[in-house]
């Protein structure tokens, strides 16, 4: 079983519209990570949580919020979707100072 | 400006030979590198890690050296398979410096592993 998944898989989106990804984790982490990614440019964060309720900025947080109201479960947001949003978008968990991080599958937005 | 970076955004090797995937940082608070493969339609996968007490560890083929003073990793893959062929992310987390522990990482290194 997948310890980081994410739900939808693919998603194709219209500008304006107000999407919500979706990320769940099995081992019970309590740092949960949402990421970022384009072609050339890496890994980015957008942004993180040590645990419930807990809600930090990464790097990239403008156009996006977060939920995380349970441990498991930590949610993305694009209030109003615009093209340049389409990209890669990765689900983290773990992470704990010296600890590596676990990667969801991915969910790959086209905001049209 | 960029804390990690992969200045190779390719590299193809020969089946059996030896990979090189280089990795510098500017942040001396960093105490802890990590390397992450990732196929396409996949996430990225943890590969092997390093402390900064360390300089060098090994994990079968997979061998992370680590050169404080010149703020500068690398991993090297003996004998490269081809189903080595991936891109492969460098990251970098620290104490210091305002990061929380979080990882920073690098652009990327695509290897193209040929039989």
């Amino acid at each position: 079983d997948a310890d980081v998944t994410q739900t939808p898989r693919n998603r194709i989106t219209k500008t304006g519209k107000r999407i919500m990804l979706e990320c769940s984790q099995t081992k019970g982490h309590d740092r949960m990570y949402w990421y970022r990614q384009d072609p050339g440019l890496g890994l980015r964060l957008i942004y993180y949580s040590f645990d419930v309720k807990d809600i930090n900025k990464g790097e990239i947080s403008d156009g996006y919020s977060v939920s995380r109201q349970a441990q498991a479960k930590f949610s993305l947001s694009l209030e109003s979707a615009i093209p340049n949003q389409t990209a890669l978008y990765f689900c983290a968990a773990g992470g704990r100072e010296g600890e590596t991080q676990y990667f969801g599958p991915g969910t790959r937005l086209l905001v049209l | 400006d960029q804390q990690v970076k992969q200045n190779s955004p390719s590299l193809s090797v020969q089946e059996g030979r030896i990979s090189i995937l280089n990795c510098d940082y500017t942040n001396s608070m960093f105490d802890y590198f990590l390397w992450y493969k990732k196929y396409p339609a996949e996430g990225p996968t943890f590969l092997i890690s390093i402390s900064s007490i360390k300089d060098k560890n090994e994990d079968g083929r997979f061998t992370v050296f680590l050169n404080k003073s010149a703020k500068h990793l690398s991993l090297h893959i003996v004998p490269s398979q081809p189903g080595d062929s991936a891109v492969y992310f460098c990251a970098a987390s620290g104490r210091g410096g305002g990061s929380q522990g979080n990882l920073i990482f690098g652009k990327g290194t695509k290897l193209s592993v040929k039989p």
